[in-house]
């Protein structure tokens, strides 16, 4: 299937620790993004990569560090979690064109305790 | 910079009432908008886009709209609204080559609610 998946679907971790989680897309797009969705369903764009190249890095705590090792994998490090990390991220993908819509992974729940 | 605004953050329909979600926009550029549905613990669907030419859009399962440059509007609506409408609406917009370097923002969105 064609399609942006994410892995792990869901994520419970401790304060203090440290994650990944990873995004794949097979549908021939150059531009990555990450997104988070906070508890009132607000969605934010945390970061964007376009054929592996940082360009959208909004005001995001560095305890979160992407890494696209290429144009079909972005991941998201997070160090040092916090409580109020707890959210749902998505990851998505498109084409480099302003015109070009996004397609989205199906998130990764990610539980603070 | 762009934004936008949904107005109602939750709205309830009859099934096989009129579907409106409205959604008004605010952009320095010509903008790019979308709509996009959320099902329960699922990612983002595309409904539909508008970019350029005919302001009146149609996307998936019955919805479409349209794009009013006067009233920087995008509402979206269907004609009859069926149970598995239910789900959480969102409105996006992007500039075109706005130094926002490609960033689709988001609304607040608008949760369907169907009743029987």
């Amino acid at each position: 299937d064609t399609a942006v998946s994410q892995t792990p679907k869901y994520l419970v971790t401790q304060m203090g620790n440290d994650k990944s989680i990873k995004c794949e897309q097979n549908l021939g797009h150059d531009t990555m993004y990450w997104y988070k969705q906070d508890s009132k369903k607000f969605l934010k764009i945390m970061f964007s990569y376009n054929n592996k190249e940082l360009i959208i890095n909004e005001t995001v705590p560095n305890r979160f560090s992407p890494k696209s090792p290429d144009k079909a994998h972005l991941n998201l490090h997070i160090n040092s979690l916090e409580l109020g990390d707890s959210a749902v991220y998505f990851c998505a993908s498109s084409l480099g064109q302003m015109n070009s819509p996004l397609h989205f992974g199906n998130g990764t729940r990610l539980t603070v305790t | 910079a762009q934004s936008v605004t949904q107005l109602g953050s939750h709205v309830s329909v009859s099934e096989g009432a009129l579907v409106l979600l409205r959604c008004n926009y605010s952009s320095s550029v010509p903008p790019y908008l979308f709509w996009y549905v959320q099902y329960p613990n699922q990612g983002l669907q595309l409904l539909l886009k508008y970019t350029t030419g005919a302001t009146l859009v149609k996307g998936i399962n019955g919805f479409e709209a349209e794009f009013k440059k006067s009233e920087t509007s995008f509402h979206l609506t269907k004609p009859s609204a069926h149970m598995s409408d239910a789900a959480e609406y969102f409105c996006a917009v992007r500039g075109h080559g706005s130094s926002n370097t490609g960033k689709l923002i988001f609304g607040q969105g608008t949760t369907l609610q169907v009743k029987p």
